[in-house]
């Protein structure tokens, strides 16, 4: 089946650091990728996604790759704000034959801590 | 616009009590999915729902789970009766169509003692 592995937190970095979260999939067809973030208090949201090989998703300074030849989608910042500490989710989309489905498969998720 | 909404937010119950979670999707939004994070691990995928149609249940644990939406507006997740393994926290999120965006409401967190 399909699975979704990231690597585990937390991360702790000082604000402006660099940011990489790792990500790789596991999917017998052609998923979807994307970056949920939870902030404290508050349900999951979209933070990015990407649809197809190569293709970059961005939003508010992150990216991510979706890399068809590694299976990975890794997530970046240049430089975090102590606003981005949440819990960072990397999650597939299931479209299953019959079409019907677009059920969500989910890592873990990664706690990350930005310190002033 | 309102977004997902849930209740409660917070659930303590003890083993072999009964809970009913609720789930409001943004309206107009035919597709309702519920998942749960059980403490540590990944948010799993429960089940899906068209309107007031069971789309996908392939994700519920087991038959101590029961998962309505009558009239295809607000969802309900009972379970009865509850095992300490149910402890976690439940997500709802709705979308308006197949590949849409699922939009997360805040979650329910259930712990059972």
């Amino acid at each position: 089946g399909n699975s979704v592995t990231q690597m585990e937190g937390p991360v702790t970095l000082s604000e402006e650091a660099f940011l990489t979260i790792n990500c790789t999939y596991t999917a017998t067809g052609y998923p979807s990728l994307f970056w949920y973030v939870q902030y404290p208090g508050e349900g999951l949201q979209l933070l990015l996604k990407a649809t197809k090989a190569d293709d970059k998703g961005s939003n508010k300074g992150f990216e991510a790759t979706y890399r068809k030849e590694t299976t990975s989608f890794h997530l970046e910042k240049g430089s975090v704000q102590v606003s981005d500490s949440a819990v960072y989710f990397c999650a597939l989309s299931d479209f299953n034959s019959g079409g019907s489905n677009y059920k969500l498969t989910f890592g873990k998720g990664t706690l990350l801590t930005v310190n002033p | 616009e309102a977004g997902v909404t849930q209740f409660p937010s917070h659930s303590v119950i003890e083993k072999g009590q009964t809970v009913t979670l609720r789930c409001d999707p943004i309206s107009g939004h035919d597709n309702l999915y519920w998942y749960r994070r059980v403490m540590g691990k990944e948010i799993k995928f429960l089940l899906h729902f068209v309107k007031e149609s069971k789309q996908d249940e392939s994700g519920m644990p087991n038959n101590r789970f029961l998962a309505e939406r009558t009239g295809g507006t607000y969802s309900t997740l009972k379970v009865q009766p509850a095992e300490l393994e149910d402890s976690g926290v439940y997500f709802c999120a709705s979308s308006q169509g197949f590949g849409y965006e699922q939009f997360f409401g805040p979650g329910t967190r259930l712990t059972v003692l």
